[in-house]
């Protein structure tokens, strides 16, 4: 069984800090990793792919990634309430489905 | 660019009346295309992986004959919900692979449809 966890949370953060989400997964021929974002009733918005160890900075966004450990992360930094979402990590062995996690929920708070 | 779409983003419809979603990439060609479930509060769940030009591949539980897709191009999947029941009542979202060479496969998602059955 391809398991990827994530800690359903919530997760809460005061506006302006550093929000940090986890994800491990189970499948080490793993090799594409993805973070979602999904607001209540919409579909989720790819937020970062990361595929080589190391870290992936987009805007306030890093991505953090280690093989070893089958970890991969998310940081947010200058946390706003805009970003309060429930956050899907995501996994794929190439070629296959992504596996989702059941997501974790962040709230930023004022 | 990687935009998917959704038609229809509501539908309601009474018991035992079959209801047909259509999903598009728009700007890129997909080869494969996935069709997902959730349920309020509830994860994502895989339903089904549909690839152009071949039958569907079924997640373990869902019944093939009820979720008829079919794949007719590198831009169009659809998904019918044949004799829908109020348990039927979801949000259905469909997400398209868009194929980076080097870089792996990115799934984009489409906005969703909410499906009631009365």
């Amino acid at each position: 069984q391809k398991e990827v966890e994530q800690n359903s949370g919530p997760l809460s953060v005061p506006e302006g800090a550093i929000a940090s989400l986890n994800c491990t997964y189970s499948d080490r021929g793993s090799q594409s990793f993805f973070w979602y974002r999904q607001y209540s009733g919409k579909s989720p918005e790819l937020i970062m792919s990361i595929y080589s160890n190391g870290d992936k900075e987009d805007g306030r966004f890093t991505a953090q990634l280690n093989k070893a450990s089958q970890y991969v992360s998310l940081l947010i930094r200058d946390s706003q309430p805009s970003d309060s979402a429930t956050y899907l990590c995501a996994v794929s062995n190439s070629g296959y489905a992504l596996n989702f996690g059941k997501g974790t929920s962040l709230l930023v708070t004022p | 660019g990687a935009v998917v779409s959704q038609h229809p983003s509501w539908v309601i419809c009474k018991s035992g009346t079959s209801v047909k979603i259509e999903c598009r990439s728009l700007d890129f060609q997909a080869t494969t295309m996935f069709w997902y479930r959730q349920f309020p509060k509830q994860s994502l769940m895989l339903m089904a992986t549909s690839n152009e030009g071949s039958k569907a591949t079924y997640e373990q539980g869902v019944e093939k004959d009820k979720f008829l897709i079919n794949h007719a191009s590198l831009t169009l999947s659809t998904l019918t919900v044949t004799s829908a029941h109020p348990e039927d009542s979801s949000f259905y979202i469909c997400s398209a692979r868009a194929l980076r060479a080097g870089l792996g496969e990115t799934q984009y998602f489409g906005p969703g449809t909410r499906l009631l059955v009365l």
